[in-house]
C-alpha cells in the first residue's frame, strides 16, 4: 500500500530551527509537496520537490532524497504564528495525491 | 480572483437528510478535488475531476456523489446523511497535473 509518515507533534522554541521529516512509499513519485495548515483554515502551499536535494524558499527550506524515500522541513527562526499543522503529500504515478496525517508544530515563547 | 470558493462554511443535519456542497473556482482550473479531513488525520480524496463532464472516485467515495457540467463548478451531494460523513470538507482545484493545489476555505458538516 502507499503510506506517508510523519511525526505526530513537535514542540520547539521561538527563534530557534526545527526540522520535520516526512519519508513515504507510493506507486511510484511525481513530485512532493508540503503545505502548512492553521488550525480550523486550509491548507497552503509551502514548497514542491521533484529532483533531489535542497529548495530554500525564505526561512521555509524543503530536502528530498528519492532513493531513500524520505524529505524535512525545515523552519529557521522560529516565529509564534508558524505554530500550525505541517502536511507532507507525495504525488503517485497517477498524479493522485497521498497525504500524510500532517505534524501539528507547537511554539512556546 | 476569489480563488475557490465552498458553501455553506458550516452545516448541521440530521440523519438521512441531503445536501449538496457548493465549490466554484474562477481561476479556470481543469482538475478540481474534493476531501474530507477528519481530525488527526490526513486529507481523504472522495471524487475528483479532470475536466467537464469527467468525474472520477477517489479513496473515500461511498455516500457521496459529484457533477462536473461545467470547469467553474464542482458541487458535492450527500444522499443519506450517516454520522460518519461528519467531517471538515475541502474542495480543492490545480491547473495542471503538476501543479499546487489551492484549497477553498473549508465547510464544517456535522451529522446528528
Amino acid at each position: 500500500g502507499q503510506n506517508i509518515d510523519q511525526p505526530t507533534e513537535m514542540t520547539a522554541t521561538e527563534g530557534a530551527i526545527v526540522q520535520i521529516n516526512c519519508t513515504y512509499q507510493t506507486s511510484g513519485f511525481n513530485g512532493l509537496f508540503w503545505y502548512q495548515q492553521h488550525a480550523g483554515e486550509a491548507p497552503t502551499f509551502l514548497s514542491y520537490n521533484v529532483l533531489d536535494g535542497l529548495e530554500e524558499k525564505g526561512r521555509f527550506s524543503s530536502f528530498l532524497s528519492r532513493s531513500k524515500g524520505y524529505s524535512y522541513l525545515l523552519l529557521k527562526e522560529l516565529q509564534m504564528k508558524d505554530s500550525a499543522s505541517y502536511l507532507c503529500a507525495v504525488k503517485d504515478s497517477n498524479y493522485q495525491l497521498i497525504w500524510g496525517a500532517g505534524t501539528k508544530l507547537i511554539i512556546k515563547p | 480572483n476569489a480563488g475557490v470558493t465552498q458553501t455553506p462554511k458550516f452545516r448541521i443535519l440530521k440523519i438521512g437528510q441531503s445536501m449538496t456542497l457548493q465549490c466554484t473556482q474562477d481561476m479556470n482550473h481543469n482538475y478540481m478535488y474534493w476531501y474530507r479531513q477528519d481530525p488527526g488525520m490526513g486529507l481523504k480524496l472522495i471524487y475528483y475531476s479532470v475536466g467537464a463532464g469527467i468525474t472520477d472516485k477517489g479513496e473515500v467515495p461511498n455516500g457521496y456523489n459529484v457533477s462536473r457540467s461545467t470547469t467553474e463548478d464542482f458541487p458535492l451531494r450527500l444522499e443519506l446523511a450517516a454520522p460518519s460523513q461528519t467531517s471538515v470538507y475541502f474542495c480543492a482545484s490545480m491547473v495542471r497535473e503538476a501543479g499546487e493545489l489551492f484549497f477553498g476555505e473549508g465547510s464544517r458538516l456535522t451529522v446528528l
